[in-house]
């Protein structure tokens, strides 16, 4: 199995912020990675196809880049509605795996 | 515009078999690489992929829950059905069905998700 190590598990930021939350994983995946944007109760929206790809819909200032083993998720200037978890996860191969989890706090 | 729904029972007792069903619309499960996945997420905690089924009947199964698990899709009602054996009060959480686009690809589009609980 590949296994998804995610960090940091969780920060506060303030709205205007911009961070960055990193994915390894435990083989290379050849940018089968995908990120998703959960928020309390609902179920995760895809941000991020293909380490690079912003699935439509989202916001421009989300961006993703990385390659074998390493991936990030930047997110520029946060808005109030993106204080939420952010999850990785790896579609190159079965058992599909993600991380786990970036709580992103005010 | 692709939806999901799960449905099934909001609270099973250990060791009784669980059947959730997802309805979906939209898409075709007979078009080529579409694929639907069901994930889960006990309380609090993070995302666990459970399983897949592909347009061509191909299932993928998460190792750790093969043996508890299967998987059947139905084109002509729209639905996925996702069975899991002997459950256990570690398996309450909520599940989640997905729709994947093709092989590799991400769950483009979620379901709402439908809590279980497992508790005599």
């Amino acid at each position: 199995d590949i296994q998804m190590t995610q960090s940091p598990s969780s920060l506060s930021l303030s709205v205007g912020d911009s961070l960055t939350i990193t994915c390894r994983a435990s083989q290379s995946i050849s940018g089968y990675l995908n990120w998703y944007q959960q928020k309390p109760g609902k179920a995760p929206k895809l941000l991020i196809s293909g380490a690079s790809n912003v699935h439509s819909g989202a916001p421009s200032r989300f961006s993703g880049s990385g390659s074998g083993t390493d991936y990030t998720l930047t997110i520029r200037s946060l808005q109030p509605e993106d204080f939420a978890t952010y999850y990785c996860q790896q579609s190159h191969d079965t058992p599909l795996t993600f991380g786990g989890g970036t709580r992103v706090e005010i | 515009q692709i939806t999901l729904k799960e449905s099934g029972p909001t609270l099973v007792k250990p060791t009784e078999t669980l059947t959730l069903t997802c309805n979906f619309s939209g898409f075709s499960l007979d078009s080529l690489g579409v694929g639907v996945g069901w994930i889960r997420q006990p309380p609090g905690k993070a995302l666990e992929w459970l399983a897949l089924i592909y347009w061509d009947d191909d299932k993928r199964f998460s190792p750790s829950l093969e043996t508890r698990l299967a998987i059947t899709k139905d084109t002509s009602r729209n639905q996925v059905v996702l069975t899991m054996t002997d459950m256990d009060p570690v398996d309450t959480g909520t599940y989640f069905c997905a729709h994947s686009p093709d092989y590799g690809e991400p769950f483009d589009t979620w379901g709402q998700g439908a809590l279980v609980a497992v508790s005599s």
